[in-house]
């Protein structure tokens, strides 16, 4: 089975310009997540979709950063405008939604950087 | 809200000794915990995760015992292997409907394994 697809892997940017992040979650998988990990701050939840609906977005990263889940197999996160802050790995996560026990497969996440 | 505390950012062991990470949480609700593992320039991975029958579980020579009277679910191995060397996370799910498999992650803790 294919696990969780990021894409691209790396990502240079500058500052202002519009980003899109690509993932492909675990078939079959109805939970979605976009963290952001800093060594800072370990990881930060950026947004959580079930069944492709918006369950929670990171309120902190709302005015620049939008996730969408236009179908079930393929989620974009998009920053805009970038910002030198916002450089850092981007990782995409899967789950079935069966309750609290599920575990999260991890994609291998998009190294950001923004100059 | 639900919270996970890692205390120790960077722990550096000699190969053989033995590995304790710490992880104690807040939740309102009766949670699960779970240990990841993230490998340098891997996908975070589940190490191990709470049984609901207090089992202890194990993995990989890991174990992590869930104490619900101190809060705690601190990871352990008795003797370090050069490949432990890795990131790991402690994480919370909360036993309550609406948050499916969303996990809250402790900030991680580095660990560095020397011979």
């Amino acid at each position: 089975d294919a696990g969780v697809t990021q894409t691209p892997r790396h990502e240079v940017a500058e500052k202002g310009q519009t980003i899109i992040l690509k993932c492909e979650p675990v078939s079959g998988h109805n939970d979605l997540f976009w963290y952001r990990q800093t060594k800072i701050q370990g990881l930060e939840l950026l947004s959580y979709f079930r069944s492709k609906s918006l369950m929670e977005d990171g309120g902190a990263f709302k005015d620049r950063f939008k996730a969408e889940m236009l179908n079930s197999s393929f989620s974009t996160l998009k920053i805009q405008p970038t910002e030198p802050k916002d450089s850092a790995v981007y990782l995409c996560a899967s789950s079935w939604d069966r309750g609290s026990q599920n575990t999260l497969y991890f994609g291998a996440g998009t190294r950001l950087s923004v100059l | 809200g639900d919270s996970v505390t890692q205390t120790e950012g960077l722990v550096t062991l000699t190969e053989g000794l033995p590995v304790m990470l710490n992880c104690t949480y807040q939740s309102t609700y009766s949670p699960f915990l779970f240990w990841y593992v993230q490998h340098l320039n891997e996908a975070p991975k589940l190490l191990l995760k709470s049984f609901t029958d207090n089992k202890r579980p194990e993995h990989q020579g890991f174990h992590a015992t869930l104490h619900k009277s101190s809060s705690s679910f601190h990871l352990q191995k008795s003797s370090a292997q050069l490949s432990d060397s890795a990131l790991y996370y402690c994480a919370l799910s909360a036993m309550q409907q609406g948050t499916g498999s969303k996990l809250s992650f402790g900030k991680g803790a580095k660990l560095t394994v020397s011979p």
